[in-house]
């Protein structure tokens, strides 16, 4: 069956970077139209698209954070790898990673999440 | 990017109850809109896609409509464990797909 499982630092220091990695089985991301997203929650708020990489390793980034986020795949190893830099306390957030399926327009599969808090 | 708005914010219904929450789009989205259920600690989990098809394994009691800009899902006979919070997202605007805000319901 497909999973997903986030991991990565459960707190950083403001200005760090922050790196996340989700391990995947189930699924390739070497299979044509499969892709594989970053998704964030702060605490008792809305859901937030990040970043998202194809199987062909094309690569997408929410416009508001551009400039701060790196995604890359290692197809050997089943990971999606994202880098969010200079790290703030409104980056506090549960991050998932979630798959969309070869054809499907939709999230169908998604890790449990991961708590990133940004304190000094 | 595509803002997509949720009414209401949240509700408060009682089991056996039918709700139905809207999500609006601020242009059209044609049928590229989804719905996900949220419960506390927990990452969502897709209920319906493409506006009114149910997700494999989903009961019955959900169901969507809708196209354009204005879409609803309803859930009938409420049941416990339909308590969470409900999100649309559109996938129409590819890759930067949104989210509503989301909207809670709990028990009365």
């Amino acid at each position: 069956q497909v999973t997903l499982r986030e991991s990565g630092p459960a707190l950083v220091k403001p200005t760090q970077t922050l790196t996340l990695t989700c391990t995947f089985s189930g699924f390739s991301l070497s299979t044509s139209g499969m892709c594989v997203n970053w998704i964030r929650q702060p605490p008792g708020k809305a859901l937030e698209w990040l970043a998202r990489i194809d199987w062909d390793d094309d690569k997408y980034y929410s416009t508001s954070l551009e400039s701060r986020l790196t995604i890359s795949k290692d197809t050997s190893k089943n990971q999606v790898v994202l880098t969010m830099t200079n790290m703030d306390p409104v980056d506090t957030a549960t991050y998932y990673c979630a798959r969309i399926g070869s054809g499907s327009y939709r999230f169908d599969y998604w890790g449990q999440g991961t708590l990133v808090t940004v304190s000094s | 990017d595509i803002q997509m708005t949720q009414s209401p914010s949240s509700l408060s219904a009682s089991v056996g109850d039918r709700v139905t929450i809207t999500c609006r789009a601020s242009q059209s989205i044609r049928n590229n809109l989804n719905w996900y259920q949220q419960k506390p600690g927990k990452a969502p989990k897709v209920l319906i896609h493409a506006a009114s098809s149910l997700q494999s394994g989903v009961p019955s009691r959900f169901s969507g409509s809708g196209s354009g800009t204005d879409f609803n899902i309803s859930i009938s006979n409420l049941q416990p464990e339909d308590f969470a919070t409900y999100y649309c997202q559109q996938s129409y605007s590819t890759p930067r797909w949104t989210f509503g805000q989301g909207t809670k319901v709990d028990i009365k």
